[in-house]
């Protein structure tokens, strides 16, 4: 079993829709989370963390952790064509090991 | 502030050759990785340190790759020899604690 599993796509959605995408994890006691987005060609940029249950708001970008389901997703309101790329979910376990998932490829349709 | 900086940013070579990358990691970081990115095997931790020291080399596919942390503000990443499966981006992280990692724009490898 993969320490971080995630759909790998491609995602498609409309612009103006709202983009989903999910993450699922393994380690219990994971205690953060991190969304990262690929650009092809480009490395991995941080848009978002999230530490505690619930939600968290930046911008068009929402994270939703939910420790009891391991589960983590992020939700991009208002897609527009600058964000397809590929999505990584990242988990820090216990001692501190970071564990990416596979990606998820976006495409946003004008 | 200055970013992860790796060095090269592309590299061609010939199959047979040693190659070393090269990362400064972010001043005041302690933990420093290197990845592997293909399109097969998608992102893949090769080793990390902490400290400079080396923790977890598990992901190092065979002795053809070394690495080492000398000081806190440079890694090299080895590879002798070189074969053309090889063929990769490397990436250089860092990070301080539990916070998130940061990465460089990487090496783009390929071997002939």
């Amino acid at each position: 079993q993969k320490e971080v599993e995630q759909n790998s796509g491609p995602l498609s959605v409309p612009e103006g829709a709202i983009a989903s995408l999910n993450c699922t994890y393994s380690d219990r006691g994971s205690q953060s989370f991190f969304w990262y987005r690929q650009y092809s060609g480009k490395s991995p940029e941080l848009i978002m963390f999230i530490y505690s249950n619930g939600d968290k708001e930046d911008g068009r970008f929402t994270a939703q952790l939910n420790k009891a389901s391991q589960y983590v997703s992020l939700l991009i309101r208002d897609s527009q064509p600058s964000d397809s790329a590929t999505y990584l979910c990242a988990v820090m376990g216990t001692g501190n090991q970071f564990y990416f998932g596979t990606g998820t490829s976006l495409t946003v349709i004008p | 502030d200055a970013g992860v900086i790796q060095s090269p940013r592309h590299e061609v070579t010939e199959m047979g050759q040693e190659v070393t990358l090269r990362c400064k990691p972010i001043s005041g970081h302690d933990y420093l990785f290197w990845y592997r990115q293909t399109m097969m095997r998608g992102l893949e931790l090769l080793i990390y340190f902490n400290n400079n020291v080396p923790i977890d080399d598990s992901g190092m596919p065979e002795d053809r790759f070394s690495a080492k942390m000398p000081n806190a503000s440079f890694s090299t990443l080895k590879i002798q020899p070189s074969e053309p499966r090889d063929s990769a981006v490397y990436f250089c992280a860092s990070r301080t604690g539990g916070r998130p990692q940061h990465f460089g724009d990487g090496t783009r490898l390929s071997i002939l």
